[in-house]
């Protein structure tokens, strides 16, 4: 079966950095993707980890122990803008994706 | 524009009428998904079609619901005798053999 865990909410204040966790159990596993989801938008891809190891990109980096079945993306430098939901998904046989209920991260000022 | 479309973006439709959405991948895209997302939740998984051939379906996808990609190429899901608890965000997504995988706009379900 598929499992996704990740934290429902998080707050942060501007200018400070987050990380959220997120641990999956997949049969078949072969990458992990996060994605950025605003209110009544589609979610926008952020990275995706197939190794081990740390994938930084900007002020997002995303980091993957494929023999601990964990990931987290880190955000740096938070921004108003940032305040949305994240998604993580694992991805599987016929690159289909099985997403956790999402973080909602709040950034204040 | 050469990102996943979708069509419509809403719709509003009263309980018991037939719905139809439309999906048009990336056009070097073999593999299409349709998801459904209600709120605070994350996407769930409804079907994927690899060309024409549909490979996977959900339990989600009650005899109710039925997705078609005649040629390969745009799919389209229908959804009979809408229920109130069919109303959610009907997202599409297409990948590439490299794993590139990305998602439309949307459509917005609701049901009266």
């Amino acid at each position: 079966g598929q499992n996704i865990d990740q934290p429902t909410e998080m707050t942060a204040t501007e200018g400070a950095i987050v990380q959220i966790n997120c641990t999956y159990q997949t049969s078949g596993f072969n990458g992990l993707f996060w994605y950025q989801q605003h209110a009544g938008e589609a979610p926008t891809f952020l990275s995706y980890n197939v190794l081990d190891g740390l994938e930084e990109k900007g002020r997002f980096s995303s980091f993957l122990s494929r023999s601990k079945g964990y990931s987290y993306l880190l955000l740096k430098e938070l921004q108003m803008k940032d305040s949305a939901s994240y998604l993580c998904a694992a991805q599987a046989a016929g690159n289909k994706l099985t997403f956790g209920g999402g973080t909602r991260v709040l950034v204040k000022p | 524009d050469t990102g996943v479309s979708q069509d419509p973006r809403h719709k509003i439709t009263k309980r018991g009428q037939n719905v139809t959405f439309r999906c048009d991948p990336i056009s070097e895209h073999n593999r299409l998904y349709w998801y459904r997302q209600t709120l605070g939740q994350g996407p769930e998984f409804l079907t994927y079609f690899q060309n024409e051939a549909q490979l996977e379906k959900s339990r989600l996808l009650s005899d109710r619901f039925s997705a078609e990609r005649p040629k390969g190429s745009f799919s389209t899901l229908e959804i009979q005798r809408t229920e109130q608890g069919d109303s959610a965000m009907y997202l599409c997504a297409s990948s590439s053999p490299s794993g590139g995988w990305f998602f439309g706009p949307g459509t917005r379900l609701t049901v009266l």
